[in-house]
């Protein structure tokens, strides 16, 4: 079974720059997260659809973040300008349900904002 | 308030002997509590999880302990390896969906 797929696996931008980032869940599953890492921080949740619907953006920053899942299966994650703070990791991850199920993480994006 | 925390914050050992972490939490309603591993690198991938009733779940040389109680769990690891060295991530689920992750524990195994 293929597992949860992003890209690009690294990426580096001057502060001020946009960038997109992209996730492809595991086949059948309705939810997907996008978290931050920061170095040496546990993931930190940004949103959470299920299936094309947003079912937690609290977190999100909407000044600068954006992150759409139009047609319920891959998701973009998109920060419009980047600032120096948003260097961290984005984990993508899906489950099968929402309601405590085992998430499958992606293997991440790593970002530099210099 | 909601919150997960590791303990050590890092650790060092040598190839071949045991180690335990710790993760203590205040979290309601609980639901239930996962251990992930963390690679360099690679996203999390969940070495346990266990629910209210269950205060023990091994998974090979990882075996996890959950005291509801005390609101403690550890993750033993047994006769350590080079491959161990990773971070370890104690995340406890808050009602239906939302997780509550802990910060951590680096661990490195040497030769």
């Amino acid at each position: 079974e293929a597992g949860v797929a992003q890209s690009p696996r690294y990426k580096i931008i001057e502060k001020r720059q946009s960038v997109a980032f992209w996730c492809n869940p595991i086949s059948g599953h309705a939810t997907l997260y996008w978290y931050q890492q920061i170095l040496g921080q546990g993931p930190k949740l940004l949103i959470q659809f299920q299936n094309n619907g947003v079912v937690d953006d609290s977190q999100l920053p909407k000044d600068r973040f954006s992150a759409e899942r139009l047609k319920g299966v891959d998701s973009t994650l998109k920060i419009q300008p980047a600032k120096l703070e948003d260097s961290a990791v984005y984990l993508c991850a899906s489950s099968l349900a929402p309601q405590g199920g085992t998430q499958y993480f992606g293997p991440g994006t790593r970002l530099t904002v210099l | 308030k909601n919150q997960v925390e590791q303990s050590p914050q890092s650790l060092i050992i040598l190839e071949g002997k045991n180690c335990t972490l710790q993760c203590n939490y205040t979290v309601s309603p609980f639901s239930n509590l996962r251990w992930y591993k963390q690679d360099t690198g690679r996203g999390p991938v969940s070495l346990t999880i266990m629910t209210f009733s269950e205060n023990t779940k091994s998974n090979g040389r990882y075996t996890a302990t959950l005291d509801a109680d005390t609101k403690q769990s550890s993750l033993h690891i047994t006769a350590s390896q080079l491959s161990d060295s990773a971070s370890y991530i104690c995340v406890v689920s808050a009602g239906t969906d939302k997780l509550i992750f802990g910060t951590g524990t680096r661990l490195q195994v040497f030769p």
